[in-house]
């Protein structure tokens, strides 16, 4: 059975700080997908990586995929309150659309 | 606003219940996806319906059904409601393309009392 990690599960922050989120899966997968959740709300895709050494940013946000190492890494850069949410990293694999998704890293910026 | 709607926003109701959930994908987008969202669970992939045929299926209860109509709106049937079944339920589409990104609509929080 398809199997993704993420860790920390949960993360407090300091304004302006760096840090990193980890996602492990553990299949052969061919693409790897984040997505953040806000409390209560809908799930916001945010990058899909879809080869190995793929790099993707969006603001202070970047993803990357090692396939060798099954891991994926999303980079918070100089933390602002508003990236306060739930961030998912999800999975899909040959053959299969469905997404299986990481825990969950509840990340809270604190001023 | 992703695109992708869904009604009810919120349900309550009593166990041994049937709910009817309703959602609408993107304009174009033929795959839809049911997923619910449990604290227990996390997030877990239900079923899949492709231009009206079922795809793929997941941890779906045999108490669950769904289908995709003509229109390509589709709707997940949850019946003999149990306390357990109390979760936010997502359905996401996405394009013809094989492993497009998914898009989420907003949920449906059901409550079993």
């Amino acid at each position: 059975e398809l199997k993704v990690e993420q860790n920390p599960l949960f993360l407090s922050m300091q304004e302006g700080k760096n840090y990193t989120i980890y996602c492990n899966y553990s299949t052969t997968s061919d693409r790897l997908y984040w997505y953040r959740q806000d409390p209560g709300k809908s799930l916001e895709s945010l990058f899909v990586l879809l080869s190995n050494g793929a790099v993707k940013q969006e603001g202070r946000l970047m993803a990357s995929l090692d396939t060798k190492a099954r891991l994926s890494t999303l980079h918070i850069t100089a933390a602002v309150h508003d990236l306060s949410a739930t961030y998912f990293c999800a999975e899909t694999n040959f053959g299969n659309e469905k997404l299986t998704f990481g825990t969950g890293t509840r990340l809270t910026i604190i001023p | 606003d992703s695109g992708v709607t869904q009604t009810p926003k919120h349900l309550i109701t009593a166990t041994g219940q049937r709910v009817t959930l309703r959602c609408s994908p993107r304009s174009g987008d033929l795959s839809v996806y049911w997923y619910q969202q449990s604290l227990d669970q996390g997030l877990q992939f239900l079923i899949q319906y492709y231009n009206g045929e079922e795809r793929a299926k997941g941890n779906i209860l045999e108490r669950f059904s769904a289908q995709q109509f003509p229109d390509l709106h589709s709707e997940l049937n949850l019946s003999s409601l149990e306390l357990g079944d109390s979760a936010l339920y997502f359905c996401a589409s996405s394009g013809q393309g094989f492993q497009e990104t998914q898009y989420f609509g907003p949920g449906t929080r059901l409550l079993v009392l």
